[in-house]
């Protein structure tokens, strides 16, 4: 599976849109790039996946470089609920591993 | 749909006691998956089912560590000598064939051993 490097925290603002970079750059051509979240005392949470198109579900948007060595998680409108440990993933198989992601806190 | 259940959501148990922990998967999944996390080592598969049959249970720790699935709503992992480095949060989740990528995880159950 590919390694993935995530900021360990960043902040946003509510309302505004949270853009979570991931550097994934020793993906191989056939791992998808996942992406979950864990919201404190919760179980993880599938967001959304792509292999080299930008996806658009309606949680996000992954934005997926032409050489996909990195994507972008974006949640067009934080609310205080996005609060939460988002992790970047790349796989092409059902073992799920995460690292430590990026913790983003949506202040008032 | 009620989603993953697990039970129960918080156990503290003395070292050396048997643990057994509960999952019911969301129907008409047929995938389950048993997870483990800790700030240490993060979340770790244990082992996975397809069709109620075991698959991969190379991350199973140690023979102490033991699962079922009887039928296709309801799995059991069960650790028989409980130790204090068995301490974790143990997620269940379900998938359907098709959606390889949309695991479903339970609120798990927090383990505490003294």
């Amino acid at each position: 599976d590919a390694k993935t490097t995530q900021p360990p925290s960043m902040d946003c603002a509510e309302g505004r849109a949270a853009n979570l970079p991931c550097n994934h750059s020793t993906i191989s051509g056939n791992e998808y790039v996942y992406w979950y979240r864990q919201i404190h005392s919760q179980g993880p949470q599938y967001i959304i996946h792509g292999l080299k198109n930008n996806e658009t579900n309606e949680m996000a948007s992954l934005i997926i470089t032409e050489d996909r060595k990195s994507s972008t998680l974006i949640l067009p409108h934080a609310t205080l609920r996005d609060t939460a440990v988002y992790y970047c993933i790349g796989l092409n198989d059902y073992k799920l591993s995460f690292g430590a992601g990026t913790t983003v806190t949506v202040r008032a | 749909d009620a989603g993953v259940i697990q039970s129960p959501r918080h156990e503290v148990t003395e070292m050396g006691q048997e643990v057994t922990l509960r999952c019911k998967p969301i129907s008409g999944h047929d995938y389950l998956f048993w997870y483990r996390q800790t700030m240490m080592r993060g979340l770790e598969l244990l082992i996975y089912f397809n069709n109620n049959v075991p698959i991969d249970d190379s991350g199973m720790p140690e023979d102490r560590f033991s699962a079922k699935m009887p039928n296709a709503s309801f799995s059991t992992l069960k650790i028989q000598p409980s130790e204090p480095r068995d301490s974790a949060v143990y997620f269940c989740a379900s998938r359907r064939t098709g959606r390889s990528y949309e695991q479903y995880f339970g609120p798990g159950t927090r383990l505490t051993v003294t």
